[in-house]
């Protein structure tokens, strides 16, 4: 079974441009949940979506926004880009949304802004 | 609110000798704890997980870890290093009370050399 993709694996954008990044989960699974991955934070939880749904959002901005569609893939966008969104960006899906489920996760796209 | 600590940026191991990697937890609630590996330019790779039983849980390529829950600790072990372990560690925690949200730790570096 193909695990997690996310696309593109890297990109770079300069200050103020938006942009728009894709991750198709593990053919069966529901819940797909984004994370930003930086040197300074750590790991940090963006939000996850269920059947369409956006379940639990983190404590970002509302410059960064996501959706999921119906065959489960599922998009993060974030607008006015700044040089702190400089980051591993880091998609990972479940089964359903249970918290005993285990999240399996993507390579990851790498965003740098100029 | 929920946390995890991983008071070591770094543990260094000789290949052979037994390895530990350390991880306490905050939750209100139960606990759901997860261990995944990060090896670079990569996402995640998921390595075991502890929601209910047995306190040693056993996961892939030979590791192990405890939990101890009157020191609400999860420690990862493994019996005999490789250098391939060479990687970067981290342990995460959910608990009903936050939906499906993965809190990490800070991750630990562990560096197996031969």
């Amino acid at each position: 079974k193909a695990g997690v993709t996310q696309t593109p694996r890297y990109l770079i954008k300069t200050r103020g441009q938006q942009v728009t990044l894709s991750c198709s989960p593990i053919s069966g699974h529901r819940s797909v949940s984004w994370y930003q991955q930086t040197p300074g934070q750590g790991l940090q939880f963006l939000f996850e979506y269920f059947s369409e749904t956006q379940r639990n959002k983190g404590n970002f901005p509302g410059r960064f926004s996501g959706r999921q569609f119906s065959n489960s893939r599922s998009e993060m966008n974030v607008s006015t880009l700044e040089l702190g969104d400089s980051a591993l960006y880091l998609c990972a899906s479940s089964l359903a949304a249970p918290p005993t489920d285990t999240q399996y996760f993507g390579p990851g796209t790498r965003l740098t802004v100029l | 609110a929920q946390s995890v600590a991983q008071p070591e940026d770094q543990v260094n191991v000789a290949e052979g000798n037994p390895l530990t990697v350390k991880c306490t937890y905050s939750v209100s609630g139960n606990p759901y704890l997860f261990w995944y590996v990060q090896y670079p330019n990569r996402g995640l790779q998921f390595l075991l997980k502890y929601i209910t039983g047995d306190n040693l849980v056993k996961g892939s390529y030979g590791f192990e870890a405890e939990f101890n829950k009157s020191q609400t600790s999860f420690h990862l072990k493994k019996p005999s290093a490789l250098v391939s372990d060479s990687a970067l560690y981290f342990c995460a925690v959910r608990s009903n009370n936050a939906g499906n949200m993965l809190t990490f730790g800070g991750g630990t570096r562990l560096m197996v050399k031969p």
